[in-house]
């Protein structure tokens, strides 16, 4: 067990729709990470927060937005739902200068 | 720009046989260096890590890794693979700039024989 956790663990939901994924970060840890995986594109970098602010982007849609509550979880909102959004999100978090933890992800299925 | 390269997308051993998985990065400082694994729907853990000091690393379930600058390498080895090994590895690189970047490489799938 990493500390980190995500919910839901599965979704399933139709294109056009929006959907939002949560994540709690291990105790003490103030940087957030989403990762994107899929069977085409691997492991995708899309976003990190450190301390409630955004630090960096990867490749993130437009469609995608993200933010870091003051209580260090972090949501990640998907809109306009495509077939192709269709991944496991993954959410890391870290201490500055150390490694990061993964959860377990939220298995996104859009039909 | 920074890269890291994982040259096998798939390798199959013998259970009992030795493994090595191979990185290499670019990038023009030291980073910091990572060998994750993955199991079947699960989450990314990680195995070991290195920052300074002693280039050959160990980590959890028996893995070490060694880090050699001249090569821009830091290769996963095991000297005795067990079934439950099999998954996919992925190896990253970290770079200490005005946030805490990490690049992952693209995987190599591990299949075991019994």
């Amino acid at each position: 067990d990493s500390g980190v956790t995500q919910t839901p663990k599965h979704l399933i939901t139709a294109t056009g729709q929006r959907v939002t994924l949560r994540c709690s970060p291990r105790s003490g840890d103030l940087s957030v990470y989403w990762y994107q995986q899929s069977l085409d594109q691997g492991l995708q970098f899309l976003i990190q927060y450190y301390n409630g602010e955004e630090r960096a982007k990867g490749n993130i849609l437009e469609r995608f937005s993200a933010q870091q509550f003051p209580d260090l979880h972090s949501e990640l909102n998907l809109s306009s739902l495509e077939l192709g959004d269709s991944a496991l999100y993954f959410c890391a978090s870290s201490t500055p200068g150390y490694e990061q933890y993964f959860g377990p992800g939220t298995r996104l299925t859009v039909t | 720009a920074q890269s890291v390269t994982q040259p096998d997308i798939h390798i199959t051993v013998s259970e009992g046989a030795s493994l090595e998985l191979r990185c290499n990065y670019s990038y023009g400082a030291t980073p910091y260096l990572f060998w994750y694994v993955q199991s079947p729907g699960q989450g990314l853990q990680l195995l070991l890590k290195y920052f300074s000091g002693d280039t050959l690393v160990q980590g959890i379930k028996g893995f070490e890794a060694e880090f050699k600058r001249s090569q821009s390498s830091f290769n996963l080895r095991k000297p005795s693979v067990h079934w439950s090994d099999a998954a996919e590895y992925f190896c990253a690189v970290g770079m200490k700039t005005s946030y805490d970047k990490v690049i992952f490489g693209p995987g190599t799938s591990l299949s075991v024989i019994p």
